[in-house]
């Protein structure tokens, strides 16, 4: 398994913002994932994050809103660009730990963002 | 595209009882299936896996799971829940890299 953090646990911000969420992971791994859940909904990918490449979105999400950086293979920031009430959301990082078929995702905490 | 199904989004049922949560995905070809669960203010963990081998998975917390192939499905199982079952909890099928989830269903069990 992995041990992953997240900061900020939570925020509030107006629209029009933006909100850098950080994600460490306490081993290097390949894959690094970005999910959201919205409010009462089930968790959808935004990206993948692999180290030393771009990041690939997922259809619906796009690198100018949600611009990520991987910079080695314990770390990834998501960032939410100009952010509105519809941002609102519940962002966890995942990373993926084993290998092959054995492959399983751990989650972090999340980061609570409500836009106001 | 893959898609996964959990038909109950609302589970209410008194400690002791027996818990059956389905799960029903849609992709035809060797899968991995895993189920998490979210406790109140906490964040998701792994439930169980499957991989391969054994249909019949156990978990953590007395939960086990059932891979039925023919029927597309992955039950969620517990013989006896307890007031701190209570949680919300994903199906989730692997597609490639990445896990497609499902809606959720958020179980109170009541002591």
């Amino acid at each position: 398994s992995a041990v992953i953090s997240q900061k900020p646990s939570r925020d509030i911000c107006q629209r029009g913002t933006s909100l850098t969420i950080q994600c460490q992971v306490d081993s290097q791994v390949t894959m690094m994932f970005w999910y959201r859940q919205q409010p009462g909904q089930s968790l959808t990918l935004i990206a993948t994050a692999n180290q030393g490449s771009e990041a690939t979105y997922e259809s619906g999400f796009v690198i100018d809103k949600f611009p990520i950086s991987r910079p080695n293979l314990t770390f990834s920031t998501l960032t939410v660009s100009n952010m509105s009430p519809e941002d609102s959301s519940i962002y966890l990082c995942s990373v993926a730990a084993g290998t092959g078929i054995a492959e399983t995702q751990y989650f972090g905490p999340g980061t609570r963002l409500l836009v106001l | 595209a893959q898609s996964v199904s959990q038909h109950n989004h609302h589970v209410i049922l008194s400690e002791a009882a027996s818990l059956e949560l389905g799960c029903n995905y849609s992709y035809g070809g060797t899968v991995n299936l895993f189920w998490y669960v979210q406790y109140p203010g906490q964040h998701l963990q792994l439930l169980l896996k499957y991989f391969s081998g054994d249909p019949l998975v156990k978990g953590i917390k007395g939960f086990e799971a059932e891979f039925i192939k023919s029927k597309f499905s992955f039950n969620l199982r517990k013989p006896s829940v307890q007031w701190s079952d209570t949680a919300e909890y994903f199906c989730a099928v692997k597609s490639s890299y990445k896990l497609i989830f499902g809606s959720g269903t958020r179980l109170l069990v009541r002591p």
